[in-house]
């Protein structure tokens, strides 16, 4: 079974901080995408990966970066949290590229 | 005209009877279609994947897919209290190897006793 392993379940984090969020696959899948999912607006894409080092932007890209430094770890990055932030994030991967995703199991992110 | 959208619910029925649940897309170009369920506090899970048009069944699940049309749905026959819970329609957009997986926005099903 595909596993997608995200590094935190709960997070609460301070204002103004810099925060990473790790995602780790097992399946040496080559895309990673990076979502967060708020009531009524429904899964948003914020980045996305196809390759080591590669990296595209999503929908909603401000106040995010991300890393893949590894093929199997995409990390998500919010360089200054803000309130606004405050989410659940979920991170999926998937295969050859019209293969379905996985998702890890999200971290409720919390900026107070 | 957004992504995907899905008919936005909340879709309730009756235990036992078929539940139908439907997704339009935009991007002509778009070959894989996927269906994912998430109950509350959960991660989505996939259900069912279609590329070709037509349907496609697995078990009480039934996928339709309609490329001229743009539209995908979600059949649940003889549905079950188990059932409930929102229902992601998914797509892939993009090509080249660079492509992105669109969602809509769910639609919440109650399956009731």
């Amino acid at each position: 079974d595909v596993k997608v392993t995200q590094s935190s379940r709960y997070l609460v984090k301070r204002t103004g901080e810099k925060v990473f969020l790790e995602c780790v696959q097992d399946m040496d899948h080559e895309n990673m995408f990076w979502y967060r999912q708020d009531p009524g607006l429904g899964l948003r894409l914020i980045y996305f990966s196809y390759d080591v080092k590669m990296k595209e932007k999503g929908d909603i890209p401000e106040g995010y970066s991300v890393s893949r430094e590894k093929k199997e770890r995409f990390s998500l990055i919010l360089e200054s949290a803000s309130t606004n932030q405050t989410s659940m994030y979920l991170c999926a991967s998937s295969g050859w590229a019209g293969a379905e995703a996985f998702f890890g199991q999200g971290t409720r992110l919390t900026v107070v | 005209q957004k992504e995907v959208e899905q008919n936005s619910g909340p879709l309730s029925v009756p235990e036992g009877a078929i539940a139908s649940l439907n997704c339009t897309y935009s991007d002509r170009g778009s070959q894989s279609f996927f269906w994912y369920r998430q109950y509350s506090g959960k991660s989505p899970e996939l259900i069912m994947f279609i590329y070709s048009n037509g349907d496609k069944e697995d078990g009480r699940f039934t996928a339709q897919l309609n490329k001229a049309s743009q539209y995908v749905s979600l059949l649940i026959r003889d549905s079950q209290p188990s059932d409930s819970a929102t229902y992601l329609c998914a797509v892939k957009v993009g090509q080249g190897g660079s492509e992105k997986l669109v969602f809509g926005k769910g639609t919440k099903l109650t399956v009731n006793p």
